[in-house]
């Protein structure tokens, strides 16, 4: 019942857009996104709540496709800042939060 | 504001033996996750604590368990460790067991010889 990520990595040139796709077997009902640096913990980025919404963290934003069962990252102008493996974190009412396969994001200049 | 502290940072252990492993979660926050990090992958849920119990478990044996203290702080046990046991253990906060993002501490590296 993993979410399962699409793509599993990705090398993008500074400036460039990249989209993060978040797929799910069971019915969401809110969906996180973490970004995870080489050798860190794991960062909150956002949470999406309903079907329908969506949010933006400076030049990051995600949208949650609710009859999908899928949720959206979406990276414009990427920065180095952006490299890290991102991972989507559906989860189902009080129930765990469940990590996606991940997506490997590297930037280079 | 302190955000999660875990310690120790890291820990080599002899197959067989016990370990116990920590966490402060972030002022605030009432609800403990713990996660197993493997190389190259996602973190796996273990368990989460709010109120001092148990609430919810994941796809572990019973060598894991935890405890969770008035004060919100949480202890992670495992027992008769195995290689397959080392990992990268993640302890995550939140206000509350719902739609609340989590804080991560920086984890404990545990590894199994």
């Amino acid at each position: 019942q993993q979410p399962v990520q699409s793509p599993q990595a990705v090398i993008l040139r500074e400036g460039e857009d990249a989209v993060i796709n978040c797929s799910s077997s069971k019915a969401l009902y809110s969906v996180h996104w973490y970004r995870q640096k080489h050798g860190e913990a794991p960062v909150f980025l956002m949470i999406l709540l309903k079907g329908g919404e969506q949010k933006g963290h400076e030049k990051i934003s995600a949208s949650f496709n609710e009859k999908k069962q899928q949720s959206s990252l979406y990276l414009t102008a990427s920065q180095l800042s952006y490299s890290g493996t991102y991972f989507c974190g559906p989860q189902f009412g009080n129930e765990k939060l469940t990590f996606g396969t991940g997506t490997r994001l590297t930037i280079i200049p | 504001d302190a955000g999660v502290t875990q310690s120790p940072t890291h820990l080599i252990k002899t197959r067989g033996q016990q370990v116990t492993l920590r966490c402060s979660p972030k002022s605030g926050h009432d609800t403990v996750s713990w996660y197993q990090q493997a190389l190259g992958q996602g973190p796996q849920f273990i368990f989460q604590y709010y109120e001092e119990e148990e609430r919810q478990r994941g796809n572990f044996p019973d060598r894991f368990s935890g405890h969770q203290f008035p004060n919100y702080s949480s202890e992670l046990n495992v027992n008769a460790l195995l290689l397959g046991d080392s990992a990268l253990y993640l302890c995550a906060s939140s206000p509350g067991r719902g739609n609340y993002g989590y804080t991560f501490g920086s984890g404990t590296r545990l590894t199994v010889v």
